[in-house]
């Protein structure tokens, strides 16, 4: 079966510091990857997906990066965090037109 | 294009109820339909899915989605509330693309009184 993985699950950082958030998917080869920011008030916003090694869409014009180093590992990265980036972060796997299966988050809190 | 419409932002029921979570999507193409569950700084979990099989789908926890196209309409129902589904709860939409990108409603609240 497949697994999905984000660390950390808590992350408390001040301004200006930077940032790496790591998903890796285990059971599955080739998966599509995301990143979702969801802000207080429960809205999912798309950031970033990747189809494949090397290939990251970026949605939203942001002070945020992704990388897919691996197959199967997704990262979140920023060289200097806002305020306004505080959320929880949500990694997820798909497959065209179906169904996305989603971490456990992490909840960056940027003070 | 695709978009989804959850009719209620809040649904408050006591326990032992029916719940009834209300959805609308609009789709150009066959779409696939989802409803997930998020309780409090988790992740989402899928509750069930419609991908033009049956029309009425079963998923865990007792949830089932019927599908109805002439309505546009994809209501998330339960006949007993128990106080864990106490949560909040997305429906989704997507069609067959490279990205696989999703549409997500903006999420009923839903809470269980005892």
């Amino acid at each position: 079966s497949q697994t999905i993985h984000q660390w950390p699950a808590t992350l408390v950082q001040p301004v200006g510091s930077p940032l790496s958030l790591e998903c890796t998917v285990e059971g599955t080869s080739n998966p599509n990857l995301y990143w979702y920011r969801q802000a207080a008030g429960r809205g999912l916003q798309l950031l970033f997906y990747s189809v494949g090694i090397g290939q990251i869409s970026s949605e939203v014009p942001q002070n945020l990066s992704a990388s897919r180093p691996q197959d199967r590992q997704f990262i979140l990265s920023s060289k200097k965090l806002l305020l306004s980036d505080s959320g929880f972060y949500l990694c997820a796997w798909g497959r065209q037109g179906l169904e996305q299966y989603f971490g456990p988050g992490t909840r960056l809190t940027v003070t | 294009a695709q978009s989804v419409t959850q009719l209620d932002s809040h649904v408050s029921v006591s326990e032992g109820t029916p719940v009834l979570l209300r959805c609308n999507y609009s789709s150009s193409y066959s779409p696939s339909l989802f409803w997930y569950v998020q309780h409090p700084n988790k992740g989402l979990q899928l509750l069930l899915k419609y991908t033009s099989a049956a029309t009425l789908v079963k998923g865990i926890n007792g949830f089932e989605a019927e599908f109805k196209k002439s309505e546009t309409s994809f209501h998330l129902t339960k006949p007993s509330a128990h106080m864990s589904d106490a949560a909040e709860y997305f429906c989704v939409v997507t069609v067959y693309n490279q990205e696989g990108k999703l549409i997500f409603g903006q999420g009923t609240e839903l809470s269980v009184k005892p």
